[in-house]
């Protein structure tokens, strides 16, 4: 089945602790996105990969980093959470203009 | 820049009631535009899109017509159930350069029965 996952699904952490947050595809899809989505503010990309080792800052970058080592993955880091990363995060990988998204990862930053 | 803008929610109607939920953009060159929805706990997944002028998506019953004359995309549905009640995103795609996505900010649909 064609999908993209991620975990955890839910996160609890504390200010300052370094997490990751893993996404995977099966679709040998080149491109890929992380979004977070906050109330009233709908989606929000962060970072976007066009391909292995090529990535670049979408629109909201600040305090997080990723890696593109391998075309399935696509891990979102953060190294230093603070409250306001709480929300609501989305792997993405894209083919021919349709995206297909995760399930998400529910993030609470203490 | 682009942008998309989607009307308040939520929209609260009962079982068998027409829908709209309205989206207009604003873009530069042809974008290409797209309904995606959000159960629940679940993630984002695409219900139709259109990818030039006058053309009509339409899935599960909902449809939406590319009106380049108004820059809208607003998406209709004859007669909801309550397995409809979800959140709706408008969203467009450039044509240009990396294609970026860019969202509305959602709007939750509830349907009664």
């Amino acid at each position: 089945e064609a999908q993209v996952t991620q975990n955890p699904r839910y996160l609890i952490t504390v200010t300052g602790k370094k997490l990751t947050v893993t996404c995977s595809q099966n679709m040998n899809h080149e491109y890929m996105s992380w979004y977070r989505q906050d109330p009233g503010l709908g989606l929000r990309q962060i970072y976007y990969s066009m391909n292995v080792e090529v990535t670049d800052k979408g629109d909201v970058p600040e305090g997080y980093k990723v890696s593109r080592k391998e075309k399935r993955n696509f891990p979102l880091i953060l190294e230093s959470p603070s409250p306001n990363q709480t929300s609501l995060y989305f792997c993405a990988s894209r083919q021919q203009g349709t995206q297909y998204f995760g399930p998400g990862t529910r993030l609470l930053v203490l | 820049g682009d942008s998309v803008t989607q009307m308040e929610g939520p929209v609260t109607l009962s079982e068998e009631a027409f829908l709209t939920i309205n989206c207009t953009y604003t873009a530069t060159g042809y974008p290409s535009l797209f309904w995606y929805v959000q159960y629940p706990g679940e993630g984002l997944q695409l219900l139709l899109k259109a990818t030039k002028a006058d053309d009509k998506g339409s899935n599960k019953g909902f449809e939406a017509t590319y009106r380049k004359e108004t820059t809208s995309f607003h998406l209709e549905k004859g007669s909801v159930q309550v397995s409809d009640s979800a959140v709706y995103f408008c969203a467009l795609s450039t044509n240009t350069g990396f294609q970026k996505l860019v969202f509305g900010t959602g709007t939750r649909l509830l349907v009664s029965p």
